[in-house]
Parts: structure tokens; sequence; C-alpha cells
């Protein structure tokens, strides 16, 4: 069964240090997510793609946030400086088409800034 | 913002036992969604039901809608230690995309 695939799972970074994630999306799904979780809350969404064009990143921390899906297959998001508020679960999403429908999420990156 | 609120916040319930959680939400949705998100793992979608559907089934799941009442609940039968997680509701945020619940955290005793 197809999967997203997200790497790294954990990452431990010092503040003020850069730091990256990737998402492979499900193979074909023209829409992909990122979100941010806090702990004992829902996913946020960070910034969403349909294929390589930005559709919707008005939540992204623009300062130092960055995401990008050059080719429209996967994606990276990048955080430079890191800050210690930065420290969440980053979870990678993708649908077909998206819409309102169905989200086909991956592992999830724990970041811990110290 | 439409964000759905799910009810309780916690819920503690004996291995076998049934479990029901509830999502209430603001504005008219054509739809809402169920996820469940095992300890530190990614979420995974469970049910869609749509506007016009009242009550839809997966399973052990029950899962029903009220738009008068802009609510929705989850009900999980016979629960097993496996179901322990937390159960996210989505709806919609304008046309294409979704946002989520705070989560309901149900953990099953043995």
């Amino acid at each position: 069964e197809a999967e997203v695939a997200q790497s790294p799972r954990y990452k431990i970074t010092e503040k003020s240090q850069a730091v990256a994630f990737w998402c492979d999306p499900i193979s074909g799904h023209a829409t992909l997510y990122w979100y941010r979780q806090i702990l004992g809350q829902g996913p946020e969404l960070l910034v969403q793609f349909q294929d390589e064009s930005v559709v919707d990143d008005s939540q992204l921390p623009k300062d130092r946030f960055s995401a990008e899906r050059l080719k429209g297959v996967d994606s990276t998001l990048k955080i430079q400086p890191a800050e210690l508020g930065d420290s969440a679960m980053y979870l990678c999403a993708s649908s077909p088409q998206g819409g309102t429908g169905e989200q086909y999420f991956g592992p999830g990156t724990r970041l811990t800034v110290t | 913002s439409q964000q759905g609120e799910e009810d309780p916040q916690a819920l503690s319930i004996q291995e076998g036992e049934n479990a029901t959680m509830n999502c209430s939400y603001k504005t008219s949705i054509n739809n809402l969604q169920w996820y469940r998100q095992n300890s530190g793992r990614g979420l995974v979608h469970l049910i869609l039901i749509r506007s016009n559907e009242r009550e839809k089934h997966s399973g052990r799941l029950r899962v029903t809608l009220d738009t008068s009442k802009k609510s929705s609940s989850l009900l999980i039968t016979a629960s097993r230690a496996a179901d322990t997680a937390s159960y996210f509701c989505a709806t919609p945020d304008g046309y294409d995309k979704i946002i989520f619940g705070k989560g309901t955290r149900l953990h099953i005793l043995p």
C-alpha cells in the first residue's frame, strides 16, 4: 500500500540553527500539505501545494519558514533560524486533488529545539 | 474559524466497552471526517460522512451527523487496547482545505 514518506523521523537541534524536513507524497497525488502539531493539539496547516504551486501559506511564519515543491513531487520544509517554540511534530499529507476530502498522512518528524 | 471541537477532551474506558466522542462545529459543511492518531505517529483517516448522510458504519466504527445541531459523534464498539489513540474530527475550511479539532484522547484500560 502506498504511503507518504517523511524524514527524518526525529530531529534535535539547537536554537538559531537551520533544520529541514523532507516529504515524498503518494505517487500521483497533486496536493501536498505541511502541518505543525503541538503536543495535545490538532494539526495546523502551514502550507498547501497544488503541484508545484503554493495555494495557501497564510499560516506559514515566512520570516523563518520556507517550503518548496520544485518538480511537483517531493517537498522540503525549512526553518532558519529555529526557535524554542518551533518544537513540535511536523506532518506531511497528500491527497489526489485537494478539496475537502480524505488526506493521507506520513509518520511525521518530531522536532526538538534546545 | 470553522474548527470543530471534540468532547470529551479525554476518555478512559474498560476494554470491551463502547466509546463515544462528539464533535461540534459552527457553520454549514458538506462533509465531516474523523481521523485517528496513535501516540507519536501520523493521522489515519477513519471515515468521511457527507452532509446528506445521517449515519455511516465502518467495522466497529459508527459515525452520525446531525446537521441541524451541527454535531457529529464517533462510536467505537467493543473497544480494544489498540484503540488507544487520539481521535480528531476535521471539517472543511473554505472549498479546498480542512481544519482539525483539538482531539479526544481515548485510553482503553485492560
